[in-house]
């Protein structure tokens, strides 16, 4: 069966931490991404990459960075965690290609990270 | 920005009823509209989806209905049980990165 893995459903840090999501797909997808979902305001894209070590902010980057050393990875780091970063983080990958997503995302069952 | 507005944020159905959750969109380029469903605790799973070259997707009690003209989508959940309780997002793409509208809870009451 085929997944993506996040590595941590929940995850509580202090103001000012750096913090590190880590996600890991085995479909050999090329494409993975970060959202941050919220009540109300749905999903949230954060930063994407279409290969290894190439990465394209999304909507809302401030605050983030990301890491793909290996096609099967990617990590959020959030530098300086901060209260509003409280979140749903869902992870997802799909095929490669300019219709990629054509082929639907897969998606982690998510990190709910609470920043206090 | 590109945009996908869902309506409504949020449905309350009972048993046996027929659920409508509606999709408008802007950017004519969009060629593939799928349908997400998301329950508490999971990450969204593919449902069903469209592409604008039909008007009509049926699969089982899901189904997508597509407008190209109006630029609007819609899906259809006939019979909704208590475990179609979800999340349900719609979203759009032309490329390799998918639009999502907002999300509708729905909630099917015994």
């Amino acid at each position: 069966d085929v997944k993506v893995t996040q590595s941590s459903r929940y995850l509580v840090k202090r103001t000012g931490e750096k913090v590190f999501l880590e996600c890991v797909q085995d479909m050999d997808h090329e494409n993975m991404f970060w959202y941050r979902q919220d009540p109300g305001l749905g999903l949230r894209l954060i930063y994407f990459s279409y290969d290894v070590k190439m990465k394209e902010k999304g909507d809302i980057p401030e605050g983030y960075s990301v890491s793909r050393e290996k096609k099967e990875r990617f990590s959020l780091i959030l530098e300086s965690a901060s209260t509003n970063q409280t979140s749903m983080y869902l992870c997802a990958s799909s095929l490669s290609g300019g219709q990629g997503a054509s082929y639907g995302y897969t998606f982690g069952s998510g990190t709910r990270l609470t920043v206090v | 920005q590109q945009q996908v507005k869902q309506s409504p944020q949020s449905l309350i159905v009972q048993k046996g009823g027929i659920s409508i959750i509606n999709c408008a969109y802007e950017n004519t380029a969009f060629d593939y509209f799928p349908w997400y469903q998301q329950f508490p605790g999971k990450g969204p799973a593919l449902l069903i989806a469209i592409r604008p070259d039909v008007s009509e997707k049926k699969e089982g009690r899901f189904t997508i209905s597509f407008n190209k003209s109006a630029k609007q989508f819609s899906l259809h959940i006939m019979d909704s049980q208590p475990g179609d309780s979800a999340t349900y997002f719609c979203a759009a793409t032309g490329s390799y990165q998918l639009t999502f509208g907002k999300g509708t809870k729905l909630s099917v009451i015994p």
